[in-house]
């Protein structure tokens, strides 16, 4: 089966701090792509970030990063320096090959930067 | 370029109601999904659309939930009757291989269905 797991369900955090969003994911096929979506409070699920399984090379981009770990399945997302514009929920999501287009989102993470 | 245009934004209806919501998705995406988002879950699949043919519609309620996109182009999602468990926001999600390589879904705002 193919699960995406996001256990942190609300982080609250101070501005210009850093913050960490885990994502864990289960799947028994060796081609997938992983994804990052971004939903602020107006709603539109907004693409920040694509994986495939054969890409390990974490990548930073301005004040984001993804460690992404094929040994414990992780898909982690760091926010450097956060604002209060960083305030939505995230969405880890999961594409499996053979599923076609189909993508598995994760319960996503409530985060809440305060000023 | 413009985006995923859903409408109506907001519905509130009785249980027992019928409702429909429209999607036009970005012009030239040749593939569209429709999403179920209850509240503090993720989104979750409904029915994908290839063109005018679907893909996958196995975690759509048939008996009640209905979907179409006759000229390839904008969609319509159907409930009808409407039960209390289905007061969810509904996305549409449209992507193209040709565009954006492996599936990336570009969403609307959704629409945001109450059912009393």
């Amino acid at each position: 089966a193919q699960k995406v797991t996001q256990a942190q369900t609300e982080i609250s955090v101070v501005e210009k701090e850093d913050v960490t969003l885990d994502c864990v994911y289960e799947t028994r096929d060796t081609t997938y792509y992983l994804f990052w979506y971004k939903q602020p409070p107006s709603g539109e699920l907004v693409f920040l970030i694509r994986r495939n399984s054969f890409d390990e090379q974490n990548e930073i981009s301005g004040r984001y990063s993804w460690n992404f770990q094929k040994s414990t399945s992780s898909f982690n997302f760091t926010i450097t320096a956060s604002q209060v514009v960083d305030s939505a929920v995230y969405f880890c999501a999961l594409r499996i090959a053979e599923y076609g287009n189909k993508l598995v989102f994760g319960a996503g993470t409530i985060l809440r930067v305060k000023s | 370029e413009a985006g995923v245009a859903q409408s109506p934004r907001y519905k509130i209806i009785e249980k027992r109601q019928s409702v429909a919501f429209w999607c036009n998705p970005i012009s030239g995406h040749a593939t569209l999904y429709w999403y179920q988002q209850i509240l503090g879950q993720g989104p979750k699949l409904l029915i994908q659309f290839q063109n005018n043919g679907v893909v996958d519609d196995s975690q759509l309620p048939k008996d009640r939930f209905s979907a179409e996109r006759l000229k390839g182009v904008d969609s319509t999602l159907k409930i009808q009757p409407a039960k209390l468990e289905d007061s969810a926001v509904y996305l549409c999600a449209s992507s193209s291989y040709r565009v954006s390589g492996a599936n990336v879904l570009t969403f609307g705002a959704g629409s945001r269905l109450t059912v009393l």
